[in-house]
């Protein structure tokens, strides 16, 4: 039933581990999303891609790879994990790009709290 | 660039109306969305305005002015549950059609 889904929803780890995360959506979305959200709460876009192809890459360091298998999944994988790195990673998505549908609701999952120590 | 400003926080009696108020500055700009936020959850979509006018959907609406730059979300007759963060968000055509938020208004509702 879930729309957007992420695993895990808490991930704790030491500095210096690579670490994933993946998101599912079961909406038929063409483009999906990564935002980061800091402790202030601001969120920030960092990846999206449409139809599997990456569309946005917001100067987001080269340690964060986003994956894209297919059109309903886009993994987050970060290497060599820092301690600012410590937030929470929303996936979202959308019917599409330019919302030719009319619909520009984006869809986020829960999120995962990632705390680096 | 592109940024938004919006206040930091709003308080407000249950019952009462409380607008929160977004200024932004883009290039391309397509439309403006409202997502609220409860501490721990995810954003959800509200509202989304890419023309003039006003936008009502229940106890909420939202307003834009292009010329101005500007819109606002107007929450009505306020309920406990409403106590969240409201960011106002721009989608812009350039750069990939990327969304940008706002810093978020934290809005406390009190009895």
């Amino acid at each position: 039933d879930t729309a957007v889904s992420q695993t895990p929803k808490y991930l704790v780890t030491q500095m210096g581990n690579d670490k994933s995360i993946k998101c599912e959506q079961n909406l038929g979305h063409d483009t999906m999303y990564w935002y980061k959200q800091d402790s202030k709460k601001f969120l920030k876009i960092m990846f999206s891609y449409n139809n599997k192809e990456l569309i946005i890459n917001e100067t987001v360091p080269n340690r964060f790879s986003p994956k894209s298998p297919d059109k309903a999944h886009l993994n987050l994988h970060i290497n060599s994990l820092e301690l600012g790195d410590s937030a929470v990673y929303f996936c979202a998505s959308s019917q599409d790009l330019v919302a030719a549908s009319g619909s520009h609701e984006q869809f986020f999952g829960p999120g995962t709290r990632l705390t680096v120590l | 660039g592109q940024s938004l400003e919006q206040p930091s926080e709003v308080t407000a009696v249950e019952g009462a109306i409380v607008q929160i108020n977004c200024t932004y500055q883009t290039s391309g700009f397509y439309g403006l969305s409202w997502y609220q936020q409860h501490d721990g959850g995810a954003p959800t979509f509200l509202s989304y305005n890419a023309l003039d006018g006003l936008e009502e959907t229940g106890r909420f609406s939202s307003f834009l002015s292009r010329s101005d730059s500007y819109g606002y979300l107007l929450l009505q007759e306020l309920q406990m549950k409403d106590s969240a963060s409201y960011f106002c968000a721009v989608r812009s055509s350039t750069g990939g059609f990327k969304t940008i938020f706002g810093a978020g208004t934290r809005l406390f509702v009190k009895a």
